[in-house]
């Protein structure tokens, strides 16, 4: 599966768009990507997926280069709840086995 | 919604003791996976289960041991606990596809 960068940290006012980008320069043509969240202490929580074709669903908005190999989410009015650390992962269809969590992005939401 | 329940948030146990991990899906999942996730390397993967009495090691199997009787059901056996097993472990399942995988709230498991 391709690799991904992102970068370490971000701030965010409350209420204003967090846009988190991820680089996925390699992926492939059969590869997905994926979005989680991870709270201090708690699991990671699903976010969004996508192949080409941009997502949109009630916690975000996922925006995938023409080429595919960078892509943002989106979330639209962020609260200090969204504070978290956000991972971009790529995975193959046929990898279910293969969800790999790089060092993610902490997103600190600012009142 | 998917429920991914883990049967405990907070475990302590004894160095040599068997520990027991247990995890319930409600959402007919075929695949189930168990991982580990320890400060700056991530989350690693144990285990993994495709369908009942299936089981296939991940990453980092060794001292660990999973049992899958049921589809809903993975357990996940510390045959004897050490001190470097101490951890976040975590549940999740998903489908065979493009479909997310699913995790639970995990266990923090102290071996002391």
């Amino acid at each position: 599966d391709a690799k991904t960068t992102q970068p370490p940290s971000m701030d965010c006012a409350e209420g204003r768009a967090a846009n988190l980008p991820c680089n996925h320069s390699t992926i492939s043509g059969n590869e997905y990507v994926y979005w989680y969240r991870q709270i201090h202490s708690q699991g990671p929580q699903y976010i969004i997926h996508g192949l080409k074709n941009n997502e949109t669903n009630e916690m975000a908005s996922l925006i995938i280069t023409e080429d595919r190999k960078s892509s943002t989410l989106i979330l639209p009015h962020a609260t200090l709840r969204d504070t978290a650390v956000y991972y971009c992962i790529v995975r193959a269809i046929y990898n279910f086995n293969k969800f790999y969590f790089g060092s993610g992005t902490k997103l600190n939401v600012k009142p | 919604d998917v429920k991914v329940t883990q049967s405990s948030r907070y475990l302590v146990k004894r160095t040599g003791e068997k520990v027991f991990l247990e995890c319930v899906q409600d959402m007919d999942h075929e695949n189930m996976f168990w991982y580990r996730q320890d400060p700056g390397l991530g989350l690693r993967l144990i285990y993994f289960s495709y369908d009942v009495k299936m089981k296939e090691k991940g990453d980092i199997p060794e001292g660990y041991s999973v049992s899958r009787e049921k589809k809903e059901r993975f357990s996940l056996i510390l045959e004897s606990a050490s001190t470097n097993q101490t951890s976040m472990y975590l549940c999740a399942s998903t489908v065979q596809g493009a479909g997310p995988q699913h995790f639970g709230d995990g266990t923090r498991l102290s071996i002391l």
